[in-house]
C-alpha cells in the first residue's frame, strides 16, 4: 500500500528565506513521487516529479526535491522564498498500477512573511 | 492545449437533489480521472477512464455516484440523492498514457467543481 505523510500542516517563512517542506512516503514498490501546488480556488499544478534516474529533480519556480530511498523521503526546497510562493503544497506517490492513481498527503500551507 | 475544463465551478444544492458535473480533458489525453478533495485534506481517488472504458473505481464511489465518458472525450460525474457529506471539491485530471511508459508524467488538473450541499 502507498501513503504519504507531510510533516507540518502549516509552515511560515520570511521572504528570501529557505523553504523546506517535508514529505515521507510508504510504498511497496519503487515509487513515483510528485509535488503539486494549489492556489486558492484552483486546481493542482505540477511542480516536479521523480520517476527514475537522477534523485535530485528540479521543477518550476525554483523548486527542487531530492529522492532519498534510505529515508523514504522526498522533501521540497527552494533557496529563497517569494511572496508568490504562498499556497498549499501536496506531495503524492503513485503506485505504478495500471490505474496510475495518486495517493496525496494532507498538504502543507506555506505562508511567506514580508 | 487549452487545459482541463470543469463546469460548473460552484454548485449549491439541497440535500436529496441530484447533481451532475462535467469535465473536458485535454483533447489528446486518453486517460481521465476524478478525485474528491475535502477541506484540509489532499485529493482522494474516485475513478478513472482509459478512453471510454471505466477501469477502476474507489470504495469511496458509493452507488449514488456514477461517472461516464461516453465517447472517450468529456466525462460527467453524477451524484444522486446528495448528502451533506458529499460537500467537497471535485477535481478532474487527464493524462496521456502512463508516465514511465511514454506518458508526460503527472496529471493535468482542472480547477475543480466545488459542491456545497445544504
Amino acid at each position: 500500500a502507498q501513503s504519504v505523510t507531510q510533516l507540518g500542516s502549516h509552515v511560515s517563512v520570511s521572504e528570501g528565506a529557505l523553504v523546506l517542506l517535508r514529505c515521507n512516503y510508504s510504498s511497496s514498490v519503487p515509487p513515483y513521487l510528485f509535488w503539486y501546488v494549489q492556489y486558492p480556488n484552483q486546481g493542482l499544478q505540477l511542480l516536479l516529479k521523480y520517476t527514475t534516474g537522477a534523485t535530485l529533480v528540479k521543477g518550476i519556480n525554483g523548486f527542487e526535491a531530492e529522492f532519498k530511498k534510505s529515508e523514504t523521503s522526498f522533501h521540497l526546497t527552494k533557496p529563497s522564498a517569494h511572496m508568490s510562493d504562498a499556497a498549499e503544497y501536496f506531495c503524492a506517490v503513485s503506485d505504478q498500477s495500471p490505474g496510475n492513481q495518486f495517493y496525496f498527503g494532507t498538504g502543507t500551507s506555506l505562508t511567506v512573511i514580508p | 492545449d487549452t487545459g482541463v475544463s470543469q463546469n460548473p465551478r460552484h454548485k449549491i444544492t439541497k440535500r436529496g437533489q441530484n447533481v451532475t458535473f462535467r469535465c473536458d480533458p485535454i483533447s489528446e489525453h486518453n486517460r481521465l480521472y476524478w478525485y474528491r478533495q475535502t477541506l484540509g485534506q489532499g485529493p482522494e481517488f474516485l475513478t478513472y477512464f482509459q478512453n471510454e472504458a471505466q477501469l477502476e473505481k474507489s470504495r469511496l464511489l458509493s452507488d449514488r455516484f456514477s461517472a461516464e465518458r461516453p465517447k472517450g472525450s468529456f466525462s460527467t460525474l453524477e451524484i444522486q440523492r446528495t448528502e451533506q457529506g458529499d460537500s467537497a471539491m471535485y477535481l478532474c485530471a487527464s493524462s496521456l498514457g502512463v508516465f514511465g511508459t511514454g506518458g508526460r508524467g503527472g496529471y493535468t488538473f482542472g480547477s475543480g467543481t466545488r459542491l456545497t450541499v445544504v
